[in-house]
C-alpha cells in the first residue's frame, strides 16, 4: 500500500524568501507523484506532476519539485514566494499496486502563509 | 465554458435526511471521483466510476451512494446512515484510467448537518 507524509502543517515565511515544502511517500513499486494548490473554499489545481524522466519538475507559479527515489522524496520549491502564493499544498502520490483502479493518495496537507 | 462545475457550494442538511451532491462535466472526461476533505487530513477516496454505469468503491464509501447513468454527471447521495457527515465534498475527472491521467477537481461542496 502507498502513503505520503507532509512533514509540515504549516509554513510561514516572508514575501520574496524561499521555500521548501516537504513530502515523503512510502511504496514498494514505481510511483507516479504530484503537487496540488487548494486556495481558500476552492477545489485543488494541479501544480506539476513527476511521471517518468528527469527528476527535477517545473510546475506552474515558478514551483518546481525534484524527485529522489533513494531518499524517497519529492520536495517543493520556490526561489521566491509572493503574497499569492498563500494556500494550502498537497502531496499525492499513485502506482499500479491497486491493479486496474487509478487512485490518488493524499497527504494531509500544508498550509503556506507569506507574511509581508 | 469547458469544466466541472459542483452543485450546490453550500449546502446545510438536518440529521437523518439524505442530500444529492451534484457533478457535471463538459471535459468528455471517462474517469469521475468523489472525495471526502476534512481538516488536517487530506482528501479521502469515497467512490469512483471509470465507465457510465459503472463504479466502485474508495476507502471511505460507508454511508454513500452514487450512479453513473450519464457520462458527463456522477452525483453523490450522503445518507443518514453516514455518521459524520459535515465536510467538504470535491468532485474530480480524468481523461483515462491510467496512474498517468491527471486528476482535475471541481470546486467543491461544504456539507454541514445541523
Amino acid at each position: 500500500a502507498q502513503s505520503v507524509t507532509q512533514l509540515d502543517s504549516q509554513v510561514p515565511v516572508f514575501e520574496e524568501a524561499p521555500v521548501e515544502l516537504r513530502c515523503n511517500y512510502s511504496s514498494s513499486v514505481s510511483v507516479y507523484l504530484f503537487w496540488y494548490v487548494q486556495y481558500p473554499n476552492q477545489g485543488l489545481q494541479l501544480l506539476l506532476k513527476y511521471l517518468s524522466g528527469s527528476t527535477l519538475v517545473k510546475g506552474i507559479n515558478g514551483f518546481e519539485a525534484e524527485f529522489n527515489k533513494s531518499q524517497t522524496s519529492f520536495h517543493l520549491r520556490k526561489p521566491s514566494v509572493h503574497i499569492s502564493d498563500t494556500a494550502e499544498y498537497f502531496c499525492a502520490v499513485t502506482d499500479w499496486s491497486s491493479g486496474s483502479a487509478r487512485q490518488l493518495t493524499f497527504g494531509s496537507g500544508t498550509q503556506l502563509t507569506v507574511l509581508p | 465554458d469547458g469544466g466541472i462545475t459542483q452543485s450546490p457550494k453550500y449546502l446545510f442538511r438536518k440529521e437523518g435526511q439524505n442530500v444529492t451532491l451534484s457533478c457535471e462535466q463538459n471535459l468528455n472526461h471517462d474517469a469521475m471521483y468523489w472525495y471526502r476533505q476534512d481538516p488536517g487530513q487530506g482528501l479521502r477516496l469515497i467512490y469512483y466510476s471509470q465507465i457510465v454505469n459503472d463504479f466502485q468503491k474508495g476507502d471511505i464509501a460507508e454511508g454513500y451512494s452514487v450512479s453513473r447513468e450519464k457520462k458527463e454527471s456522477f452525483p453523490l447521495t450522503v445518507t443518514s446512515a453516514q455518521k459524520n457527515p459535515t465536510a467538504f465534498y470535491l468532485c474530480a475527472t480524468s481523461k483515462g484510467q491510467g496512474a498517468t491521467d491527471t486528476q482535475y477537481f471541481g470546486p467543491g461542496t461544504r456539507l454541514t448537518v445541523l
